[in-house]
């Protein structure tokens, strides 16, 4: 199965601030469709998960562009501009390019 | 508006059989693979199963073939999940959820819980 190791584990941030999270696969994940199947997904307390970013850097209906996603072949970041607290919780990547799709553990964005 | 809910969860003796339900709605339920994806307690996420349009295509990762089968009824735009030989491991959250073209989930329900323990 192709391991996600997602870092860092936690991020402590504060309103209004830019930070990264990284997503590393332990295969590219480039299909031979030519396309790249790493998306990202938060889970805020008590909800359900909601897509953010789907191929590497499309945002998904409604994510606001302080969303951002990059990345190609085992290497991939999700960047949070102009932190809001609507935005705390766990973020997930998940790679759809090799059976069985597979999650990173999570990164925890918590305030200060 | 999508919405995915969720029905059938609850307590079950390891070894036995437990099946979920999804009741879809606001999409063309047809249209659409559809997949479970669940969540132990405290724990990240595991995809569980895969399901085409027409119901004749389905995946598992290893950790549930073999035990558990995904089916449809597009006819009810409902989506379901029967579990045998659950084991304590089988205890999570199992969501529903929506997958378009490319692999992910767009739409998620709200969650049901499964705890499998005597």
């Amino acid at each position: 199965d192709v391991l996600m190791t997602q870092t860092p584990v936690s991020l402590p941030v504060s309103l209004g601030g830019q930070v990264s999270i990284s997503c590393r696969s332990s295969q590219s994940l480039v299909h031979s469709d030519g396309n790249t199947y790493l998306h990202w997904y938060l889970q805020k307390p008590g909800q359900s998960p909601q897509l953010l970013i789907y191929r590497v850097s499309n945002r998904f209906s409604g994510v606001p562009d302080r969303f951002s996603g990059s990345g190609s072949g085992t290497d991939f970041t999700l960047k949070i501009s102009r932190v809001e607290p609507e935005d705390l919780g766990v973020y997930y990547c998940l790679q759809s390019t090799h059976f069985p799709y597979t999650f990173g553990a999570g990164t925890k964005l918590e305030l200060k | 508006e999508v919405q995915l809910v969720e029905s059938g969860g609850g307590l079950v003796q390891p070894g036995r059989s437990l099946k979920l339900s999804c009741a879809a709605s606001g999409f063309t339920f047809s249209n659409y693979y559809m997949a479970w994806v669940r969540q132990a307690p405290k724990k990240g996420l595991e995809w569980v199963a895969t399901i085409s349009t027409s119901g004749s295509r389905t995946y598992y990762p290893d950790s549930v073939k073999g035990r558990f089968t995904i089916s449809r009824d597009n006819a009810k735009s409902s989506l379901y999940l029967q579990m045998n030989s659950l084991k304590s491991e089988d205890t999570a959250t199992y969501y529903c959820a929506r997958r378009p073209y490319g692999g992910y989930v767009d739409y998620w329900g709200q969650g049901v819980m499964v705890t499998v323990s005597s």
